[in-house]
């Protein structure tokens, strides 16, 4: 069953352009939703999240946005830059702790 | 202040035999996960352990696999009797408190001859 998905998988966006990945999910139990980011070989890296009491959360370029009636949230990246080229895992976990995953956007950022 | 450490990096087995990965959570956190990632999959939640006690563990396969997170030591995921099926990348994840943001390892990565 998957609760979390992630219908882009892939992105391309030019330098200095917004990049826009978003998210939905069909469980209405999730009430945190973070976002990650994987280079190649290595873990998931902790990006950014959001509780389900607010509809929005900036941090620096990153803002995560959270339509709780549509079930859907998104990241945007301002400005993009060659550095943000990764994938990127949308996660979600409810009062019980458990966390389901995207199956993840990559993210191209050209010069 | 190291966060979450992960060894072997890299382990090949061959059919049949045992894989022992190891995961230390961030010093302070006792809530483990593991994670699993298939080639060109994303993650796929296996188990959630507190110290002594698993609390989810709804996404491990039903034979051959188990987890444990003792009162003194690294978490431990224990795969018996490999296939090659098995082999993929295998995070664990560390959190302070349950529903805390979650803190990845670099993972292990299973190749099953």
């Amino acid at each position: 069953d998957q609760q979390v998905k992630q219908n882009s998988p892939s992105l391309s966006v030019q330098e200095g352009r917004i990049s826009i990945l978003n998210c939905d999910y069909t469980n209405s139990m999730f009430d945190y939703f973070l976002w990650y980011k994987k280079y190649p070989a290595e873990g998931p890296t902790f990006l950014i999240s959001i509780s389900s009491i607010k509809d929005k959360n900036e941090d620096g370029r990153f803002t995560v946005f959270l339509n709780k009636s549509a079930k859907h949230l998104s990241l945007h990246i301002v400005p993009s830059q060659p550095g943000d080229s990764a994938v990127y895992f949308c996660a979600a976990s409810a009062y019980n702790n458990d966390m389901r995953f995207g199956a993840g956007t990559r993210l191209t950022v050209k010069p | 202040n190291a966060g979450v450490m992960q060894n072997p990096r890299h382990l090949v087995r061959r059919r049949g035999q045992e894989a022992r990965l190891r995961c230390s959570p961030v010093k302070g956190h006792s809530h483990v996960y593991w994670y699993r990632q298939l080639p060109e999959e994303g993650l796929k939640f296996m188990v959630y352990l507190q110290k002594e006690n698993i609390i989810d563990e709804s996404g491990m396969p039903k034979e051959r696999f188990s987890a444990e997170f003792p009162k003194e030591g690294p978490s431990i995921l224990r795969i018996q009797q490999v296939v090659r099926g098995d082999s993929a990348a295998y995070f664990c994840a560390s959190s302070s408190t349950g529903g805390e943001t979650q803190y990845f390892g670099p993972g292990t990565r299973l190749l099953v001859l």
